[in-house]
C-alpha cells in the first residue's frame, strides 16, 4: 500500500539560508500535518490542512509557511534558518472526510532530516 | 505545561515477557488515544488506538488499556519479541475538527533474546 512519502530524506542547509521540505500523502487521504522533532524531544506539531485550507496552527516559527496544493500535497517553507531548525520533520497524512468521529488516524512518512550548519 | 507525560524513558524486556508502556493524561478533552512505534530513521507507525468510550483494546500480542479516572493509558505487548525493539509513543487526539495529536516524549524498548 502507498505510503507518506517525504522530500528529501536529509537536508543540510546554512544559516540564514531557505529550505523547502515537500509531503506528497496517501492517496485519497485529505488532511496533512507537519511536526518537528528535535533530538531527544517528542514530536511537536507545527501546522495542518484539511482540503487545501489551513485547518490548525501550533508551535510553527513566523519564519515558516506551509500551503497544501490541488493535488493534496504539502510544502513546508522555511526561511531565514537557524541552527535551532535542525531537526526531523515529519508529515503525516489522514482521511478526515466529512463524517464526525471517525479516528482519522495519522499515517507518517520518514521524515526529512534537516541539518543548519 | 505538558499534557501528556511518558514517565519512562527506557524500559528493557526479555523475550518471551510481557513488555507494559505507560501514560499519564491531564487534559480531558482527549477523543482518541494512539500508540505509535518507531524505529530509527523512519517515521512513526501506528500501531493501536482505543476511543475514549472503552477501557480496553486487543490487536493480536498488542492490547492498550484507557483508565479514564485515573487519566492512564497503558499498552501490554505479550510475548514480547526482539523485533517489538523500538521506541514508543502514546499520542492523544484532542477533540474537534482538527484533531491535532499531543504525544508523549517516547518509551525506548529493548527486548532482550
Amino acid at each position: 500500500a502507498a505510503g507518506v512519502i517525504q522530500s528529501p530524506r536529509h537536508l543540510i542547509k546554512e544559516k540564514r539560508e531557505t529550505a523547502t521540505l515537500k509531503c506528497y500523502p496517501i492517496p485519497r487521504h485529505d488532511t496533512v500535518y507537519w511536526y518537528q522533532q528535535g533530538p531527544g524531544q517528542d514530536p511537536q506539531f507545527l501546522i495542518s490542512f484539511y482540503e487545501k485550507m489551513q485547518s490548525d496552527k501550533g508551535s510553527i516559527p513566523d519564519r515558516f509557511s506551509a500551503q497544501q496544493f490541488s493535488d493534496y500535497h504539502s510544502e513546508l517553507n522555511m526561511s531565514s534558518l537557524e541552527l535551532g531548525d535542525s531537526a526531523l520533520y515529519f508529515c503525516a497524512s489522514s482521511f478526515r472526510g466529512a463524517i464526525a468521529g471517525n479516528k482519522n488516524i495519522q499515517y507518517f512518512g520518514a521524515g526529512t532530516r534537516l541539518s543548519v550548519l | 505545561d505538558q499534557q501528556v507525560k511518558q514517565n519512562s524513558p527506557s524500559l528493557s524486556v526479555q523475550e518471551g515477557r510481557i513488555s507494559i508502556l505507560n501514560c499519564d493524561y491531564t487534559n480531558s478533552m482527549f477523543d482518541y488515544f494512539l500508540w505509535y512505534k518507531k524505529y530509527p530513521a523512519e517515521g512513526p507507525t501506528f500501531l493501536i488506538s482505543i476511543s475514549s468510550i472503552k477501557d480496553k483494546n486487543e490487536d493480536g500480542r498488542f492490547t492498550v488499556f484507557l483508565n479514564k479516572s485515573a487519566k492512564h493509558l497503558s499498552l501490554h505487548i505479550v510475548p514480547s519479541q526482539p523485533g517489538d525493539s523500538a521506541v514508543y509513543f502514546c499520542a492523544f487526539r484532542e477533540a474537534g475538527n482538527n484533531r491535532k495529536l499531543i504525544w508523549g516524549l517516547g518509551t525506548s524498548l529493548a527486548v532482550n533474546p
